[in-house]
């Protein structure tokens, strides 16, 4: 089983449109979370962290639930420019200074 | 802002070379961090350091080497290089001690194609 999961998608939405990720994830001692976004050939960049009591910036809103070990990424009036690949990051917890990531959900917005 | 550096966006080398890909960080990063990227699999980790000359496997360090011999430097090396290590190489960097606050920052990537 991979340490992170999610459905790769792809999500094809229409602009406007609410759409949410989710992300499971297999080790209980996960400390930390992420969502990173990744553009068509370029680098990934950090989205958001997530917090225990839920965080939201913007028109992103993450949630994390220990007790079912899953995170997710709501993301509320979709715009063209959402359009990208998000990866959900976990660290471990296990004392390694590296994060894990999934391999991500591509979301397509459409005009 | 953080700017991490790789020398190469792409690079094309035939099998069997000895290959280094090269990572600056200009922030006075303490961790260091090499992944490759492939379709499906997502990012997975090669080699990190955490300190000028200490290094740390990763999940996948089979066939490549690393080297740490200055604190804004990270190179990877793959020894000799085959055609299953074509990939994405992503570098990245953190301060010690914020990766569980603030994740990475990564280089724009180096695409290898071993021919």
């Amino acid at each position: 089983r991979k340490e992170v999961e999610q459905d790769p998608g792809p999500f094809n939405v229409p602009e406007g449109a609410t759409v949410a990720f989710n992300c499971t994830y297999s080790n209980s001692a996960s400390q930390s979370f992420f969502w990173y976004r990744q553009d068509c050939r370029k680098e990934p960049k950090l989205l958001m962290s997530v917090y225990s009591s839920g965080n939201e910036d913007g028109r992103f809103t993450a949630q994390l639930n220990r007790a079912s070990q899953y995170i997710s990424l709501l993301i509320r009036d979709s715009k063209l420019s959402d359009s990208a690949t998000y990866l959900c990051v976990v660290n471990s917890g296990t004392g390694r200074r590296a994060l894990t990531f999934g391999s991500g959900t591509r979301l397509q917005v459409q005009p | 802002d953080v700017k991490v550096t790789q020398s190469s966006r792409y690079l094309v080398k035939r099998t069997g070379e000895k290959v280094f890909l090269e990572c600056v960080q200009d922030m006075d990063h303490e961790n260091m961090f090499w992944y490759r990227q492939d379709p499906g699999l997502g990012l997975r980790l090669i080699y990190f350091s955490y300190d000028v000359k200490m290094k740390e496997k990763g999940d996948i360090p089979e066939g490549y080497s690393v080297s740490r011999e200055k604190k804004e430097r990270f190179s990877l090396i793959l020894e000799s290089a085959s055609t299953n290590q074509t990939s994405m190489y992503l570098c990245a960097s953190s301060r010690q001690g914020t990766v569980s606050n603030y994740g990475y920052t990564f280089g724009s990537g180096t695409r290898l194609t071993v021919v």
